[in-house]
């Protein structure tokens, strides 16, 4: 059964930082895995999404990794601003068309 | 509209009574998830309909609770008797596909349940 876990799961940091969120997974056979932000009453944004055969996507000043053999996603956010100031989750499909959510890490960036 | 839309975007109603909340997908999306998010919990899969047919429908937490679509597009899912435990806020989201390419989701604003 597919686990997915998100360390930290709450993160502050001052504004300019560059910052990694973890994402781990305990089924290595996925398909896809993407990343969201959710702000506080809203729903969820797609942030990236990577396909099992890719080993990164960027955005911007995002940029999320993916090493399948060892169960884990980063995604790393350079430059913070306080408007990434959200929560962020990561799901994983494994060949399906249900995916696994984490918990997510909320994180608060200071001005 | 562009994206995902759910209605209504807030519902409080009494312990025993029936709701109803309504997903509008992205137009031309075939797949359609309904998700809940109970407050500090990740997100919980409840149903997944490819076009008009729900192929699982295990993750729906009891009888009370039962989903549908029709022409697909617009899905209803429906909470009869409703309890307290079931106050969360409910998450549509749709794809392009449901099982094959990339599968991007996009959701909705959600709608957020409470159960008096």
């Amino acid at each position: 059964k597919q686990e997915v876990t998100q360390i930290p799961a709450a993160l502050s940091v001052p504004e300019g930082e560059n910052l990694v969120l973890n994402c781990s997974f305990t089924d290595s056979a996925i398909y896809n895995l993407q990343w969201f932000r959710q702000d506080p009453g809203k729903g969820l944004t797609s942030l990236l999404l990577i396909q099992s055969s890719q080993r990164e996507q960027t955005s911007g000043r995002l940029n999320a990794s993916l090493d399948k053999s060892s169960g884990r996603s980063t995604l790393y956010i350079a430059a913070s601003q306080p408007g990434d100031s959200a929560t962020y989750l990561c799901a994983v499909n494994s060949g399906t068309y249900k995916y696994i959510f984490g918990t997510g890490t909320r994180l608060k960036v200071l001005a | 509209g562009a994206g995902v839309s759910q209605s209504p975007s807030n519902k409080v109603t009494e312990k025993g009574k029936d709701v109803e909340l309504r997903c509008d997908p992205i137009s031309g999306h075939t797949a359609l998830y309904w998700y809940r998010q109970s407050l500090g919990q990740g997100l919980e899969f409840l149903i997944y309909f490819q076009g008009n047919s729900a192929p699982d429908k295990s993750g729906l937490p009891s009888d009370r609770f039962s989903a549908e679509r029709t022409g697909g597009s617009v899905s209803t899912l429906t909470i009869q008797r409703t309890q307290q435990e079931d106050s969360a806020v409910y998450l549509c989201a749709s794809s392009l596909l449901g099982g094959g390419t990339s599968y991007e989701q996009y959701f909705g604003p959600g709608t957020r349940l409470t159960v008096t």
